[in-house]
């Protein structure tokens, strides 16, 4: 089993939608959360960061994160056709690691959003 | 303005050439990586380097070589090219624990 599962899509939504991308991940110890946009033959960015469970909302999007359940979200309000990208999960290094630097990421799903 | 830089953008090379593959950083940054990103596997680790002098090899290393004699290049080599290694090769770099890692443009490696 992987550390990071994610669905590769692609997902094909309308303009305007709300887009739910999601992730689980293996390792309870992990606390640090990410999500990364990589647009077509681009290197990924990063979007979003949150630290230990919750929501952390930044302008149309949200990242969300259960641990309870090991499973991180990334919600996208009103959608653009500019958001069209895939969109990369990524969790940190186990706290009990020694300082591993290392963010392993999920496959990556693939968004469309379409006019 | 700081910045990662990766070259050449393209590469064409023959099965069992060496091929070296360059990754600069301007941010002053310790840890470098280097990644490649294929169809249904995203990315996966080649090599990461917390510093000069120090390599370590990553989840995909067999065939591939860095070293870190300075802080801002980590060169990628591949020593004998095999078309399994045609690919998309990322440079990342980052400061600290768990701090953002910034990437490359990105590199098309080509191995016929």
């Amino acid at each position: 089993q992987k550390e990071v599962e994610q669905d590769p899509g692609p997902l094909s939504v309308p303009e305007g939608a709300i887009v739910s991308l999601n992730c689980t991940y293996s390792n309870s110890a992990f606390q640090y959360f990410m999500w990364y946009r990589q647009y077509s033959r681009k290197g990924p960015e990063l979007l979003m960061y949150t630290y230990s469970s919750g929501n952390k909302e930044d302008g149309r999007f949200t990242a969300q994160v259960d641990k309870s359940s090991k499973y991180i979200s990334l919600f996208i309000r009103d959608s653009q056709p500019s958001d069209s990208a895939t969109y990369l999960c990524a969790v940190g290094p186990p706290t009990a690691s020694g300082g591993s630097y290392i963010p392993t990421f999920g496959r990556g799903t693939s968004l469309i959003v379409h006019p | 303005d700081a910045e990662i830089t990766q070259s050449p953008r393209h590469k064409i090379t023959e099965t069992g050439r060496q091929v070296t593959l360059a990754c600069h950083q301007t941010w002053n940054h310790n840890n470098m990586f280097w990644y490649r990103q294929d169809l249904g596997h995203g990315l996966r680790l080649i090599h990461y380097s917390y510093g000069v002098q120090d390599t370590n090899k990553g989840e995909v290393s067999d065939g591939y070589s860095v070293s870190r004699s300075n802080t801002e290049d980590l060169p990628l080599t591949l020593e004998s090219a095999a078309s399994s290694q045609t690919s998309v090769y990322f440079c990342a770099s980052s400061e600290g624990l768990n701090t953002e890692a910034f990437f490359g443009q990105g590199t098309r490696l080509t191995v016929v």
